[in-house]
């Protein structure tokens, strides 16, 4: 039972655009949301997080939304560099019991 | 250089033969953990330690052992491996207590169990 869905598995977005990365989560105790990036034979890195008891984190070209009610966040990358393609991962962190569950991941691709 | 190494970053075994993949960080974490990825199921956790000497299973633990006898080290012990632990495995640390749940992950090790 995945706990946190990430339901577009791609996402094709033209250099300078908004890319807008979706996530759907199901546990309503989480207490953090994070964002990973990861590129091909990379592990991933972490990129951004929100508390859950805010509703917006940003951080230079990176904002990440978080609407409780409807269970979903977003990762808005504005402007889309090419250098940002990668997978970005979502993440959902249960603090009390260090544990992480992760979302199966959206393909950017940024077309020069 | 602050890092988590993996080794090894890609294997071929059969099954039934132990196996090892070691997990070593240099930045004194206290928390290390390891992730498997698996196509359309993203990274899910198979182990976690807080501590030296203190681990804990995740959610996928069936198959696998770790130890935690030093704090900058964290193997992945595959006693009896079968084909359904064909993965691509990823370890990771953190300061205590995950902070705000920023991982440090290391590069990957990709294990293929025919």
């Amino acid at each position: 039972d995945q706990q946190v869905k990430q339901n577009s598995p791609s996402l094709s977005v033209q250099e300078g655009r908004i890319s807008i990365l979706n996530c759907d989560y199901t546990n309503s105790m989480f207490d953090y949301f994070l964002w990973y990036k990861k590129y091909p034979a990379e592990g991933p890195t972490f990129l951004i997080s929100i508390s859950s008891i805010k509703d917006k984190n940003e951080d230079g070209r990176f904002t990440v939304f978080l609407n409780k009610s409807a269970k979903h966040l977003s990762l808005h990358i504005v402007p889309s560099q090419p250098g940002d393609s990668a997978v970005y991962f979502c993440a959902g962190l249960l603090y009390n019991f260090n544990k992480f569950y992760f979302g199966s991941g959206t393909k950017l691709n940024v077309k020069p | 250089e602050a890092q988590v190494t993996q080794n090894p970053r890609y294997l071929i075994t059969v099954t039934g033969k132990k196996l090892t993949v070691t997990c070593s960080q240099n930045m004194n974490h206290e928390y290390m953990s390891w992730y498997r990825q698996d196509p359309g199921l993203g990274l899910r956790q198979i182990y976690y330690s807080m501590n030296v000497e203190v681990t804990d299973k995740g959610d996928v633990p069936e198959g696998y052992k770790v130890s935690r006898k030093e704090k900058r080290n964290f193997p992945l012990i595959l006693e009896s491996p079968s084909p359904n632990q064909t993965s691509l495995y990823f370890c990771a640390s953190s300061f205590s207590r995950v902070g705000t749940g920023e991982l440090f992950f290391g590069e990957g090790s990709r294990l293929t169990v025919l």
